[in-house]
Parts: C-alpha cells; sequence; structure tokens
C-alpha cells in the first residue's frame, strides 16, 4: 500500500514570495492533515479536512495560509506571502473516517522543508 | 486547554540498555495518548496508543508505555535499544473530537 505522498521534499524562497505545497493521501483514507513543525517543537495541526470539507482551521493564520481540497483526494497548502518564521517542516498526514475521531490513526508523509530567506 | 511536556530534549543510551522517554498531559477527561517516532527526513511514525483499559500497552518494535493516570504520565520504555532506535520521539494527547497536541519531542542518541 503507498503511503502519503508529499512534494516537492524541500524548498527555499525569499520572503513576500509565494509558495505551495501537494499532498497525496493514502487511498480511501478521508481524513486528511496539514501539520507545521518548526525546528525544536512537535507538530502543529494547520487545517484538517474531511473529505472536501474543513473540520478544523482555527491555527491556520488566514492571512497568508490557504489549503483546499478539491475531490477529497489531493490536498494542496498555499503561503503568499511567506515570512522568515515560515520556515518549518510542512507535514501532511491522512487518516480514515470511520467516526472515531482521534483514535484513529494518522499516517504521515515525509514532509516537505520549508526554508525563507 | 490540553498539552503535553517531555521534559527531556536529548538523551543518550548505549545500545543494549534499556530506555524510558518521560511525557506528562494536561487533560481534563480520559485522554487519549500516543507516541510517534520520526527518523531523520521522515514522517512521524505511530509507536503506540491508548484510550482506554489496560494501562499497559504494547506497541511495534519492542516499545511498551504505561499510562498513569495519578500522575499524568505516559512513559514509553523499552529494554534493550538498538542503534537503529536512534530517532526523535513524540508524545502526543487529544481526547473526545479534539485535534491531537504533540510535545515538543525526545531526541534519542544511541551509543555502541
Amino acid at each position: 500500500e503507498a503511503g502519503v505522498a508529499q512534494s516537492p521534499r524541500y524548498k527555499i524562497i525569499e520572503k513576500r514570495q509565494s509558495v505551495a505545497f501537494w499532498c497525496n493521501p493514502i487511498s480511501g483514507h478521508a481524513t486528511l492533515y496539514w501539520y507545521q513543525q518548526i525546528l525544536g517543537q512537535g507538530p502543529k495541526l494547520l487545517i484538517q479536512f474531511q473529505n472536501n470539507g474543513v473540520v478544523d482551521d482555527s491555527q491556520l493564520p488566514k492571512d497568508r495560509f490557504s489549503a483546499e481540497r478539491l475531490k477529497g483526494v489531493d490536498s494542496t497548502l498555499k503561503i503568499q506571502p511567506a515570512k522568515l518564521e515560515d520556515s518549518a517542516v510542512y507535514l501532511c498526514a491522512s487518516s480514515l473516517d470511520r467516526g472515531r475521531g482521534p483514535k484513529e490513526t494518522q499516517y504521515f508523509g515525509p514532509g516537505t522543508r520549508l526554508l525563507v530567506l | 486547554a490540553q498539552s503535553v511536556t517531555q521534559p527531556d530534549i536529548h538523551i543518550t543510551v548505549s545500545e543494549g540498555a534499556s530506555l524510558e522517554l518521560r511525557c506528562n498531559y494536561s487533560y481534563g477527561a480520559t485522554p487519549y495518548l500516543f507516541w510517534y517516532v520520526q527518523s531523520p527526513g521522515q514522517g512521524l511514525q505511530l509507536l503506540l496508543k491508548y484510550f482506554s483499559g489496560d494501562t499497559l500497552v504494547q506497541g511495534i518494535k519492542g516499545f511498551e508505555a504505561e499510562f498513569k493516570r495519578s500522575q499524568s504520565s505516559f512513559n514509553l520504555r523499552k529494554p534493550s535499544v538498538h542503534w537503529s532506535d536512534a530517532a526523535e520521539y513524540f508524545c502526543a494527547v487529544g481526547g473526545g473530537y479534539q485535534k491531537v497536541t504533540f510535545g515538543t519531542g525526545t531526541k534519542l542518541q544511541v551509543i555502541p
């Protein structure tokens, strides 16, 4: 079974530029998560989708971050414009949706490492 | 608000020695507790989880963890560490339908 795919793996941009990350979850997984992991910290949930809909985006900086999940499969996370403090690893995860909430195991992709100069 | 504290930022153990990684949580009700491992350049992988029942939980790769409600702890243990266990370990807490909150992680170094 293929895991969660993410691209690109690395990205270097200058501040005020825009950047987009792509995630393809495990086939059949209705729930998709985007996390931000700053160096020395644990992952922080940015946004959670269930199929096409947003379940939780309370920690997403909406003035510069946006995410979409068209057709309930792939997802993209965009930052526009980027700031220095956005330098982090962006992790995508997916899980089945069997009504178990956080009990459901999340499967993580390898992440995209972003450096903003 | 729920939170997780991993007091050890970095731990070094000799190969073959036992390991215990500490995790303390704050949560108002019965928590869901998780341990994940992250190898360099990799995503997180679930080692084990606790929802209810037996407070000693067995996971993959020979790891176990014990839930102690009185101490608000969920420490991870392994009786004999292998060089391949070198990685970063994250404890996490969730509950109900609230999002999972991760700790800041403990980096494990294994020396021969």
